[in-house]
This record gives structure tokens, sequence and C-alpha cells, in this order.
């Protein structure tokens, strides 16, 4: 019964084009996050929603949006996709947005853009 | 600007002996600190936290030191055993925030 679930495990798609990445999480959590691994293998911040608010906006370029339709799910969206945008998307939760709290986190999506 | 570094991108050990991975950071203002385990395909899972007012924390075979005057922590995972073998990341919380920094991991081999 997995805790932080991400869909596609695996996505490959041509420059240009628009693509969602899905995540949900069964743990009752009011945090999400979502996390970028680079090819230098770096997990960094991108977004986080606090019961659907968002509360960190990293300096990400505004052709990812993040949506939360509720607060057990934190959608990723990337419009007209770049070869840099291939990486690693991990979702996660915390039980609250205060800090510290440890994340819980999915599988990753790998994304390749070719 | 790399704020928390982890200079050893592997480790390898025997097993039953002990395992000691370093992490280094540069802000003051960091005030908790993780360690988080990551196997491939998938995602990290939390390990062990230290807040900034302790110097030590301990949970079974893993300790994790913090020496806030050298801006330094380590993971020490005594005895060390084939499963543990994986990448495990340094993570620290700035004060007032949410966010978890992350180092680049070190790969951890545990040799049967």
């Amino acid at each position: 019964d997995t805790a932080v679930s991400q869909t596609p495990k695996y996505l490959v798609t041509q420059m240009g084009n628009d693509k969602s990445i899905k995540c949900e999480q069964n743990l009752g959590h009011d945090t999400m996050y979502w996390y970028k691994q680079d090819s230098k293998k770096f997990l960094k911040i991108m977004f986080s929603y606090n019961n659907k608010e968002l509360i960190i906006n990293e300096t990400v370029p505004n052709r990812f949006s993040p949506k939360s339709p509720d607060k057990a799910h934190l959608n990723l969206h990337i419009n007209s996709l770049e070869l840099g945008d291939s990486a690693v998307y991990f979702c996660a939760s915390s039980q609250d947005h205060m800090r510290g709290a440890e994340a819980f986190f999915g599988q990753g999506t790998r994304l390749t853009v070719v | 600007d790399q704020q928390v570094k982890q200079n050893s991108p592997s480790l390898s050990v025997q097993e039953g002996r002990i395992s000691i991975l370093n992490c280094d950071y540069t802000n003051s203002m960091f005030d908790y600190f993780l360690w988080y385990k990551k196997y491939p395909a998938e995602g990290p899972t939390f390990l062990i936290s230290i807040s900034s007012i302790k110097d030590k924390n301990e949970d079974g075979r893993f300790t994790v030191f913090l020496n806030k005057s050298a801006k330094h922590l380590s993971l020490h995972i005594v005895p060390s055993q084939p499963g543990d073998s994986a990448v495990y990341f340094c993570a620290a919380v700035p004060d007032s925030s949410y966010k978890l920094i992350f180092g680049s991991g070190t790969r951890l081999l545990v040799r049967p």
C-alpha cells in the first residue's frame, strides 16, 4: 500500500510537448512537495503546497505549474518541454509544513526529453 | 551554490565494520539536519535526524554526530550490513523554513 505514489514512473517525450506528472499521498499529510534531481544528483525543491496553498516556489521556469486539487494530490504540469528538463522528479509529503518535518518520497518519475 | 556538501561520492566498507558518511554545510542558519537513504529506482526514505541543539542522536545501528563549530555532521553505521548498501543523502533545514536542502549523496557499498 504505497504511501506516496507518482505516475508515470518513466516518461519519454519530444521537445516542445506538454506533459503532466501525477502524485497522490494516502498518509493524510498536509504538505506536499516537488523535488528535481538533476544530472549531478542534487535533489532540489521546486514547489511546496500546504493544505492546497502554495508556500514554496523556488526559482523555477513558469513552464512548470503545480496543481493541487485537494491536499492528497499535487500534480506537476510542464509546458513546452526542453532538453534541460530531463531529470528525475520526486514528489514528497510531510505531516505538516513545520520545519524539520520528515518527508516521505515517491519513487520518482524519470523524464527524458528528446 | 552548494550549501550542503558530501565530498565523498562513494564509500566501500566490509560487512560488520563501521561506515562513516560525512557532510559539510556552509549556512549557519541551518538548525535541523537529516539523513535519507535511497535505493535504486526508489525515492529517498528518512533515516535519522538531529537538531542543532544536540551533538549526537542515536537510533539502533545509526548515529548522527553534529559539530556546529566545524559545520560538519556525520552518520555512523555500525555494524554495517549488505542491506545498508544505498545512496545516503544529507539534508538540512534552514531556520524558519519548510524546505530540505540536500547534498549530492554518497554511495555506500557494504561488501559481504
